[in-house]
């Protein structure tokens, strides 16, 4: 077990491009969240998946962002047109189907927009 | 949304030190409050997932308590010390939703 793994650790786009950020969640772990964090802010919520099934998505998420998790293995965010506001730390992280379990998070994803 | 407080945003203690922090959370819905410590340059790890009104929960120098009829839960830290300095996360967790996080408390702890 080697824990949650993201990529890239950092990633520098120009404005407009598109990214996109991967996540390998701890093998038996159904549960897989992204999170969002700024400077000062706490972790910001944006999706989380059930295995396969992307249950619950923020209402404060723009459409730039997709997340997928075929198989319900690995998980993708990709980011469309990025705009400088989605510069941000990228966190993932999973946990087991049960409620009341905690949640593992990987290194995260630094993403720089000039 | 979910509206999670945590006080205070930041504290500055010396080594030694006793502190405790608070997290206010809605109480409806409730099914447990997760604690996590979140060190510089690492990832958010968690301390604590507590559930029942009254619970405590002890890791070492940390322990913490739970009000879930009041929605609030404190965080103590006896004899800071330096390796202390994190920010302290808490997220409540109500049914069938993710977690949603407070903007934590930074602790700095000064040798």
């Amino acid at each position: 077990d080697t824990g949650v793994s993201q990529d890239p650790r950092h990633k520098i786009t120009k404005r407009g491009q598109n990214v996109t950020f991967r996540c390998d969640p701890i093998s038996e772990h159904n549960r897989l969240y992204w999170y969002r964090q700024t400077l000062g802010q706490g972790p910001e919520f944006l999706t989380y998946f059930q295995n396969e099934a992307q249950l619950e998505k923020s209402r404060l998420l723009s459409d730039r962002f997709s997340a997928e998790r075929p198989k319900g293995s690995f998980s993708t965010l990709e980011i469309q047109r990025t705009e400088q506001g989605d510069s941000a730390m990228y966190l993932c992280a999973s946990s087991s189907s049960s409620t009341n379990e905690k949640l593992f998070f990987g290194s995260g994803t630094q993403l720089s927009v000039l | 949304i979910l509206n999670v407080e945590q006080s205070p945003q930041s504290l500055h203690v010396q080594e030694g030190d006793s502190t405790n922090f608070t997290c206010s959370f809605p109480s409806s819905n409730f099914y447990a409050l997760h604690w996590y410590r979140w060190e510089t340059a690492k990832s958010p790890e968690a301390l604590f997932v507590m559930t029942l009104n009254g619970d405590e929960k002890k890791k070492g120098r940390i322990s913490a308590t739970l009000n879930t009829k009041e929605g609030y839960s404190y965080l103590y830290i006896k004899g800071s010390q330096p390796e202390d300095s994190a920010t302290y996360l808490c997220a409540p967790e109500q049914a069938g939703t993710a977690l949603i996080f407070g903007k934590g408390t930074t602790l700095s702890v000064s040798s």
